[in-house]
């Protein structure tokens, strides 16, 4: 059984810190690694992929990814209000299929 | 580019009716569709994965006979929800990939929210 494994949260950080969200994963052999955003109500966002390991920055968005340790973590630098959302963490296995993790919970306090 | 649609973006039936919901590529041609539900406070759970022109392999647990799904072109997949119970009440979401490979490579409908009372 593939699994992804998230802090549910809910995290809380003021606006303008560093938000650090973490996902673990059992499938040794996943090579595709996402990061969607969801808000209450609405389908997830693509945020973020990463397929190597290190770091890959867009914008306030840094995923960072290390196989040996099947962890992959993504940052949101100078985080906002409207980051407030629930992250999941997606993993690609065989056939294109996302297996997800159930998401941490992100407040970005005013 | 790479928008999927969805349709209803909701809908509430009653208890034993059936329910069909469409997603659609709507500027790309797509070779597979995946269909997975949530329930609330509860991640996306894949339900089923469709290919074009063949029949969709279910996940384990998930009633082929019960969620019908017919992906009849490249750009149109449907699920019908046959026989709906209030335990089928859920957020139903369609994502899309693209039959040229791409670094997104799935993309999402805006989802269906299904309340059966």
């Amino acid at each position: 059984q593939k699994e992804v494994e998230q802090n549910s949260g809910p995290l809380s950080v003021p606006e303008g810190a560093i938000a650090s969200l973490n996902c673990t994963y059992s499938d040794r052999v996943s090579q595709s690694f996402f990061w969607y955003r969801q808000y209450s109500g609405k389908s997830p966002e693509l945020i973020m992929s990463i397929y190597s390991n290190g770091d890959k920055e867009d914008g306030r968005f840094t995923a960072q990814l290390n196989k040996a340790s099947q962890y992959v973590s993504l940052l949101i630098r100078d985080s906002q209000p409207s980051d407030s959302a629930t992250y999941l963490c997606a993993v690609r296995g065989s056939n294109y299929k996302l297996t997800f993790g159930k998401g941490t919970l992100l407040t970005v306090n005013p | 580019g790479a928008v999927v649609s969805q349709h209803p973006s909701w809908v509430i039936c009653k208890s034993g009716t059936s329910v069909k919901i469409e997603c659609r590529s709507l500027d790309f041609q797509a070779t597979t569709m995946f269909w997975y539900r949530q329930f609330p406070k509860q991640s996306l759970m894949l339900m089923a994965t469709s290919n074009e022109g063949s029949k969709a392999t279910y996940e384990q647990g998930v009633e082929k006979d019960k969620f019908l799904i017919n992906h009849a072109s490249l750009t149109l997949s449907t699920l019908t929800v046959t026989s709906a119970h209030p335990e089928d009440s859920s957020f139903y979401i369609c994502s899309a990939r693209a039959a040229v490979l791409t670094t997104y490579e799935q993309y999402f409908g805006p989802g269906t929210r299904l309340t059966v009372t």
